[in-house]
C-alpha cells in the first residue's frame, strides 16, 4: 500500500533561519510528487509537482527536491507570511487523479 | 477565474439527518475529486469522477455515502443518516484531463466543515 510520511510533525522557527521539512513514501510507481500549502481553514495551494529523482524546484524561498525514496521541502530565510502546514502528497503509476497524503508538517515562524 | 467553488462553506446536522455538499470545478476542468480531512489527521481520497462518470471510488464508505457530477450544474457528494464520526472537512479538487506526464495537477476548493450535533 502506497504511503507518505512526513517529518517533522511541527516546526517552530525564527524568522531568516532556514530548514527542510521531509516527506518519505512508499509507492508502487511514482507518476508525481506533490507539495501543497494549507492555511488554517482554507483549502491546499498547490506549490509543486515532481516527477522523477533528482529533479528540483523552487518558486521564492521554497526548493523542492526528490530521490527515490524521499523528497524535501527547503525553506530559505523564511518569513511570518511562510507560516502553514506543508503537505506532501504521492500519486501512483496506476492512479489517475488520487493522491496519498502525508499527515503535513506545521511550521511557525516567528519575527 | 474563480477557482473551486464549494457550498455550505459551514452546514451543521443533526445524527440521521442529510448532508448535501456541492462542489463547482474551475473553469476548463473537467475532472472532481472529493478528499475528506478528519480532525488531527491528513486529507483521505474520496471519490474522483468525470462527467457523469465515477472514475474511482475506492476511498468512499460503503454505505451511506455517495457522489454524482451530472452533465449541468455542480458536482454533489451526498451523506444520508449523518453519525457523529462523519463530522470534518470536506474538500472538492478540480483538475483538466493528464497532461503527457499523466499526473493531475489538483486545485482545491475552501472546503466545506459539516459539524453533525
Amino acid at each position: 500500500e502506497d504511503q507518505v510520511t512526513q517529518s517533522p510533525e511541527a516546526l517552530r522557527l525564527q524568522e531568516g533561519e532556514s530548514s527542510s521539512l521531509n516527506c518519505s513514501y512508499t509507492v508502487s510507481g511514482l507518476r508525481g510528487l506533490f507539495w501543497y500549502r494549507q492555511d488554517p481553514g482554507k483549502g491546499p495551494e498547490f506549490l509543486f509537482t515532481l516527477y522523477s529523482a533528482g529533479e528540483e524546484k523552487e518558486k521564492e524561498r521554497l526548493k523542492a527536491t526528490l530521490t527515490k525514496k524521499e523528497s524535501f521541502l527547503h525553506i530559505t530565510a523564511p518569513k511570518p507570511e511562510d507560516s502553514a502546514t506543508y503537505l506532501c502528497a504521492v500519486q501512483a503509476a496506476d492512479s489517475w487523479g488520487k493522491l496519498q497524503f502525508g499527515a503535513g508538517t506545521q511550521v511557525v515562524v516567528t519575527p | 477565474n474563480a477557482g473551486v467553488m464549494q457550498n455550505p462553506r459551514h452546514l451543521v446536522r443533526r445524527r440521521g439527518q442529510e448532508a448535501r455538499l456541492r462542489c463547482s470545478p474551475m473553469k476548463g476542468h473537467s475532472h472532481v475529486y472529493w478528499y475528506r480531512q478528519l480532525p488531527e489527521e491528513g486529507l483521505k481520497f474520496m471519490v474522483y469522477l468525470q462527467k457523469e462518470n465515477i472514475i474511482d471510488e475506492s476511498g468512499m464508505p460503503k454505505e451511506r455515502f455517495s457522489a454524482e457530477f451530472p452533465k449541468e450544474g455542480p458536482s454533489i457528494l451526498r451523506i444520508q443518516q449523518v453519525v457523529r464520526g462523519d463530522s470534518a472537512a470536506y474538500f472538492c479538487a478540480s483538475s483538466r484531463p493528464g497532461q503527457s506526464s499523466g499526473a493531475n495537477v489538483l486545485t482545491f476548493g475552501a472546503g466545506s466543515r459539516l459539524t453533525v450535533l
